[in-house]
């Protein structure tokens, strides 16, 4: 079945640093991928997706790559701040269905 | 637009004991789902619904039954909850068309079960 397997956490940066969470998939088919973010005591919220190969999401400084040759979809920003404090999901669906198969989670803590 | 909304936010039970998660969606979406969240496991899926009269299986659905009560509302009953429920609850809905198929969250549900 599909998977997702993330990087665990907790990962602590001072802020500004540059950030990368790893993230690689196996599925049958042809994911479309995403990163979801969970601030603290809330639900999750979508941060960014892509949905075919060599695809570049971004949103909020936030980038991730699609890169089918290596079935990663890694996730990076430059320059980290505290507020960006909050545990990341990876996940995908495939076959143009609904049900989303998520990571674990990472959770990224930046100090000041 | 208050998007996906879920009530209690917190839950306290004993074992035994039955409850009914709700959950409200405002954005007429097709699809709806249930998941649990517990630490280093991820989001589960427990049951979801794609359409209204509809309702299927997920990852982990021992334990709980649903009702999609009609195209906004799903919710999650426990019959007879065990410690081994206690978790946080995330309702969720989406309506976009593949493969964009983005999913909006509720705020969760905290269930502790004694």
């Amino acid at each position: 079945g599909d998977s997702v397997t993330q990087m665990e956490g907790p990962v602590t940066l001072s802020e500004e640093a540059f950030l990368t969470i790893n993230c690689t998939y196996t599925a049958t088919g042809y994911p479309s991928l995403f990163w979801y973010v969970q601030y603290p005591g809330e639900g999750l919220q979508l941060l960014l997706k892509a949905t075919k190969a060599d695809d570049k999401g971004s949103n909020k400084g936030f980038e991730a790559t699609y890169r089918k040759e290596t079935t990663s979809f890694h996730l990076e920003k430059g320059s980290v701040q505290v507020s960006d404090s909050a545990v990341y999901f990876c996940a995908l669906v495939t076959g143009g269905g609904n049900k989303l198969t998520f990571g674990t989670g990472t959770q990224l803590k930046v100090e000041l | 637009n208050a998007g996906v909304t879920q009530t209690p936010k917190f839950q306290v039970l004993k074992t035994g004991q039955s409850m009914t998660l709700q959950c409200a969606q405002d954005m007429n979406h097709n699809s709806m789902y249930w998941y649990r969240q517990d630490p280093g496991m991820g989001l589960r899926l427990i049951y979801y619904s794609a359409s209204e009269g509809t309702t299927d299986k997920g990852e982990v659905p021992n334990g709980y039954n649903v009702s999609r009560l009609n195209k906004r509302e799903f919710s999650l009953r426990l019959e007879s909850a065990a410690p081994s429920q206690t978790s946080v609850y995330f309702c969720a809905s989406s309506g976009g068309v593949a493969p964009y198929n983005e999913q909006f969250f509720g705020p969760g549900t905290r269930l502790t079960v004694l």
